[in-house]
């Protein structure tokens, strides 16, 4: 089976302007959750789609919002960029059973915020 | 909100001596994953524990979960250069919301 993508790999945007990411999870996974990594404040929870629905929310302000599609494919949008968020975002698929499942990641997309 | 932190958070081993990393709770856990991030790459799913003293192997990998679920370890026999990187806890609280333990990061001096 082919891994969990993620596009675009790498991303500059300048304070300000907004930006969508987009995560293909493996096949057959239904929940696909995204997490930002930043050298200071680890891997952190931003939230969860499963069958098109928000299931899961962490705790990030209302400037990053996310959508999953039919065929389980997700975006997630980031409005306003503020320079601290600069991170590696990271989505994970997983089956999406109830209690933990084993997640899958992706390989990532790197913003930049100048 | 829940924390899990780990320790330590950098640690430096010459190759094939030991090493290991815990993780800890101020709450119950309901159960923990271990993940490995390579540098520069992205985390890979090691192992999940789920019962309350649960121990378990992979190669020279040995994991635990603590008696109280509240803190967990990993440990590694006998370091090898491809051991390098960073290991994560995982705690779940509710279903797929995972919450990431600050991280270790090892380094094996050839």
């Amino acid at each position: 089976k082919a891994g969990v993508t993620q596009t675009p790999r790498y991303l500059i945007k300048t304070r300000g302007q907004q930006v969508t990411l987009s995560c293909s999870p493996i096949s057959g996974h239904r929940s696909v959750s995204w997490y930002q990594q930043t050298p200071g404040q680890g891997l952190q929870f931003l939230f969860e789609y499963f069958s098109e629905t928000q299931r899961n929310k962490g705790n990030f302000p209302g400037r990053f919002s996310g959508r999953q599609f039919s065929n389980s494919r997700s975006e997630m949008n980031v409005s306003t960029l503020e320079l601290g968020d600069s991170a590696l975002y990271l989505c994970a698929s997983s089956l999406g059973r109830q209690g933990a499942d084993t997640q899958y990641f992706g390989p990532g997309t790197r913003l930049t915020v100048l | 909100g829940q924390q899990v932190m780990q320790i330590p958070q950098y640690q430096h081993v010459q190759e094939g001596e030991d090493f290991t990393t815990y993780c800890n709770s101020s709450t119950t856990l309901s159960n923990i994953q271990w993940y490995k991030q390579r540098p520069g790459g992205h985390p890979v799913f090691l192992i999940q524990l789920v019962k309350s003293g649960e121990v378990k192997k992979q190669k020279r990998l040995t994991f635990q979960f603590g008696e109280a679920k509240k803190n967990s370890s990993l440990h590694i026999t006998a370091t090898q250069t491809t051991d390098v990187g960073t290991y994560f806890c995982a705690d779940s609280n509710t279903g797929n919301q995972f919450y990431f333990g600050t991280g270790t990061s090892l380094t094996v001096i050839p």
